[in-house]
């Protein structure tokens, strides 16, 4: 059972705004920011988000995020066919003894 | 640019220990900045963060996998490693390395290396 929570699964077509959520807990996303990663087919993940919302340089401006509570969650906006991939988002977590931790990762399919 | 690059065998064979590498270019791995981390990646699922050493040798260990793990540094060959004991095939992955931003509550990955796969196979 993973500390973050996300649906396996997300899809839209082209020029939709999708949204994935990353549930959390209050020793998790309640206690540290949360930081979303791109990993396109067959290569490494890519920092997407950090800071809960900010975009590092070199990123479009149609991913965004937040975070509320022990929640976050990453929107795409105008989805583009180049933004199938697997999205993972991933905090720090002060239980036992501290560790990193990432979400099981959502599949963004554009139709 | 900063590049990371994995390097280590593509098979272990069960129970033997895993050495990998991770060179650093366009950055000392120095830097007061930053961590620097392995991830890894079974077949077909999702990322499973190992650890992460500072220059200085400070470590955090992921506490799964703690008991087998050991994360060193190499400032003089600006190169950090891993080595993992007890190869299982559950040990399959593709084992990527990582520079971490590590602040108060607030850390990332990035950039990552190409990865390497490593199968525990006899």
């Amino acid at each position: 059972q993973s500390v973050l929570i996300q649906p396996p699964s997300v899809s839209g077509t082209p020029g939709q705004r999708v949204t994935i959520s990353c549930s959390g807990t209050s020793s998790s996303i309640g206690s540290n920011t949360v930081t979303w990663y791109q990993q396109l087919p067959g290569t490494a993940p890519k920092l997407l988000i950090f800071g809960n919302s900010q975009r590092p340089s070199g990123v479009p401006d149609r991913f965004s995020g937040s975070k509320s509570g022990t929640s976050a969650s990453l929107a795409i906006s105008g989805l583009q066919s180049e933004d199938e991939a697997d999205y993972y988002c991933a905090a720090w977590d002060n239980s036992l003894n501290g560790r990193y931790v990432f979400g099981p990762g959502t599949k963004v399919t554009v139709l | 640019q900063v590049q990371l690059q994995e390097s280590g065998p593509g098979l272990v064979k069960p129970s033997q220990t895993l050495s990998l590498t991770c060179t650093v270019s366009g950055d000392s791995i120095r830097s007061s900045d930053y961590y620097w981390s392995w991830i890894r990646q079974q077949p077909g699922k999702g990322l499973e963060w190992i650890g992460y050493i500072y220059h200085s040798g400070t470590t955090y260990y992921n506490p799964s996998l703690k008991s087998r793990l050991t994360i060193s540094v190499d400032t003089s060959n600006n190169h950090f490693s891993l080595k993992l004991a007890s190869m299982t095939a559950a040990d399959t992955a593709v084992y990527y390395c990582a520079r971490v931003w590590v602040g108060v509550a607030n850390n990332w990955f990035d950039p990552w290396g190409q990865g390497t796969l490593v199968s525990v196979s006899s």
